[in-house]
């Protein structure tokens, strides 16, 4: 399979906890976008990275979100001291530098308790 | 906050029968793009029409766009049931603003048997 992949797909976690989530992207793809989904709404823009460069971030992703692509390829999200209001589907997509269509992988849904 | 609204937010339709879904958006695009949900998946992408283009089709979709009223419609024709899901127009904001994907609320499309 040479889609988008993100791991965990599922994370049930307590609040106050932290947590890290992965995304592999197309392997020639050097863009990579993280967004956020709640129930019933569509995808909210989080960050994006050209290679290893993190160019935009969002004003959702608070200070408690950190994202990285350190080589350029596979990225992580990891959220400190998470709340409740954490509580989400986070996409991963990526796409050519050239092209505006993005390929999302499958999501981690994220659980606060 | 979210670019576009999807109208009707919910619609059911019986199989073989055409489907319709409206868009609006806020600002200035250079394109704008449909993609499909599947129930707890990740979106996949159905069609990229541009600014500059007021219909294009791709298989039993067909796209409209209209800029100067900042509304785009997606016509899914002999529907099936496998067409069941949720639909999210996107836009890519004119003006070198970020490069994120700004989605609408989507429409939930149910196709009976």
């Amino acid at each position: 399979d040479t889609g988008v992949s993100q791991d965990p797909r599922h994370k049930i976690t307590k609040r106050g906890q932290n947590v890290t989530f992965r995304c592999d992207p197309i392997s020639e793809h050097n863009r990579l976008y993280w967004y956020r989904q709640t129930l019933g709404q569509g995808p909210e823009f989080l960050t994006y990275f050209q290679n290893e460069a993190q160019l935009e971030k969002s004003r959702l992703l608070s200070d408690r979100f950190s994202a990285e692509r350190p080589k350029g390829s596979f990225s992580t999200l990891e959220i400190q001291r998470t709340e409740q209001g954490d509580s989400a589907m986070y996409l991963c997509a990526s796409s050519l530098t050239s092209q505006k269509t993005q390929y999302f992988g499958p999501g981690t849904r994220l659980l606060v308790l | 906050s979210q670019q576009g609204e999807e109208d009707p937010q919910a619609l059911s339709i019986q199989e073989g029968e055409n489907a319709t879904m409206n868009c609006s958006y806020k600002t200035s695009i250079n394109n704008l793009q449909w993609y499909r949900q599947n129930s707890g998946r990740g979106l996949v992408h159905l069609i990229l029409i541009r600014s500059n283009e007021r219909e294009k089709h791709s298989g039993r979709l067909r796209v409209t766009l209209d800029t100067s009223k900042k509304s785009s419609s997606l016509l899914i024709t002999a529907s099936r049931a496998a067409d069941t899901a949720s639909y999210f127009c996107a836009t890519d904001a004119a003006g070198g603003g970020a490069d994120g994907l700004t989605f609408g609320k989507g429409t939930h499309l149910i196709i009976q048997p």
